[in-house]
This record gives structure tokens, sequence and C-alpha cells, in this order.
């Protein structure tokens, strides 16, 4: 089975710096998905970015960049600018390519960022 | 484009009794999934539909928890009798099988057990 780990439970940045949030990940598979998602205290997911694992090319998306390391198994998320609306909690989560019941995400613990003004 | 509904937000009972969470997905979405998030932690699939049909049910509590999707659309979930284990954000999520794999969640129902 995948696992997803988040090891930094608490990050704090300051607004317009720059922050990298680790996940590690584990799975004996060739090709899959990873996924950032922001969850405010209002509870909803939202997605962040997506890095397909046959890309070598890392994903952006704006602010959010990430550090794809396949050969590492690390996936981590990278905020430059941040702003006060990026305050949430993060979670790194992976998927498999198989369909099915493969399609579920497993997701890590969460990182909770505070931007400090 | 709407995105995923769910209702009530918030819910309070007490234990024993029984309640139900409703989700409208993303329309044309084929993939519903239920997920359970107790605070601290990420979420955790409770089950998968494609269509109308049960593709991954393994982590349901079934003594206590079930859930349908009529017509391959709208999904109900249920717990009778609640346990205080139970309070959580449940939260709904569609996929297209166009959609390289990413989820769109909803808004989630919070239910605190007492």
């Amino acid at each position: 089975a995948q696992t997803v780990t988040q090891s930094q439970p608490e990050m704090s940045v300051q607004e317009a710096e720059t922050v990298t949030l680790s996940c590690t990940y584990d799975t004996s598979e060739s090709d899959y998905y990873l996924f950032w998602y922001k969850q405010p205290p209002s509870r909803q997911m939202i997605l962040v970015i997506r890095q397909e694992a046959y890309k070598q090319q890392n994903a952006t998306e704006n602010r959010f960049s990430v550090n794809f390391q396949k050969a590492a198994k690390s996936f981590s998320l990278k905020i430059s600018d941040s702003q006060l609306g990026d305050a949430a909690m993060y979670f790194c989560a992976y998927r498999s390519v198989s369909s099915g019941s493969a399609r579920q995400l497993t997701f890590g613990s969460g990182t909770q960022l505070t931007v400090l003004p | 484009e709407a995105g995923v509904a769910q209702s009530p937000r918030y819910k309070i009972i007490e234990k024993r009794q029984s309640v139900a969470f409703w989700c409208n997905p993303i329309s044309g979405h084929a993939t519903l999934y239920w997920y359970q998030q107790i605070l601290g932690q990420g979420p955790k699939l409770l089950i998968q539909f494609q269509n109308n049909g049960v593709v991954d049910d393994s982590q349901l509590p079934k003594d206590r928890f079930s859930a349908e999707r009529l017509k391959g659309v709208d999904s109900t979930l249920k717990i009778q009798p609640a346990k205080l284990e139970d309070s959580a954000v449940y939260l709904c999520a569609s996929s297209s099988l166009s959609s390289v794999g990413t989820q769109y969640f909803g808004p989630g129902t919070r239910l605190l057990v007492l």
C-alpha cells in the first residue's frame, strides 16, 4: 500500500517571502499522480497543483511550484511571494494511475501554514 | 461550472441517533467519493462509486454506515447509530474519467456527536 508522509506539522512564513513544504511517499508503482491540496478553516479542499509522475518537468501554477524528485520519492511545494490568503492546512496526496479502487487519494497528515504580516 | 454540493454543512446529534448527508457531484462526473476527516488528520476514503456501482467500500464501517448513489448522480451517506468517534468532517468528491485523476471536493459536512 502507498503511504504519504509530511514531516512538518507546522510551518510559518513572512508575508512576501518564500516557503517550501515537504512531502515524501512510498510506492512500488512507476506511474502515478501527486497532488497538493489546500484546506482553509472552511474545511473545503482546494486543488493547488498536480504532477504526473511520467513528466520530468516540474508543475507550476502562478506562485506555486513543485520540486518532484522521482528517484527520491519526494514532492515538495514551493510558495513564492506568500500572501495572507495562503494560510491554511496543506495536504500532499498520491493517486495510482490504475483504474477502479486505486483511484482513491492517499493523503499525508498535513502541514499547517501560518503567514505572518 | 457548478462545484460539488453537500448538505447540511453542520450537524449536531446525540450518540445512538441517526444522521444522513447528501452530495451532488459535478455534472457528468462518473466517480464519487466519500471521505471522513477526523480533526488533525488527512481525509480517509470511506466509499467510492463509479456511476451507481460500488468500487471500494473496504474502509466503510458497514455495521453503522451505509451509502447509496441512485441513478449514478446524487449520493447519500448514512450513519445509524452514531458514536462519539464519528465526530468528523465528511467530504464528498467527484472526478470524471477524463480529469486525469483530479478529484474535486465539496465544502464538507461537520458532524458533532455528543
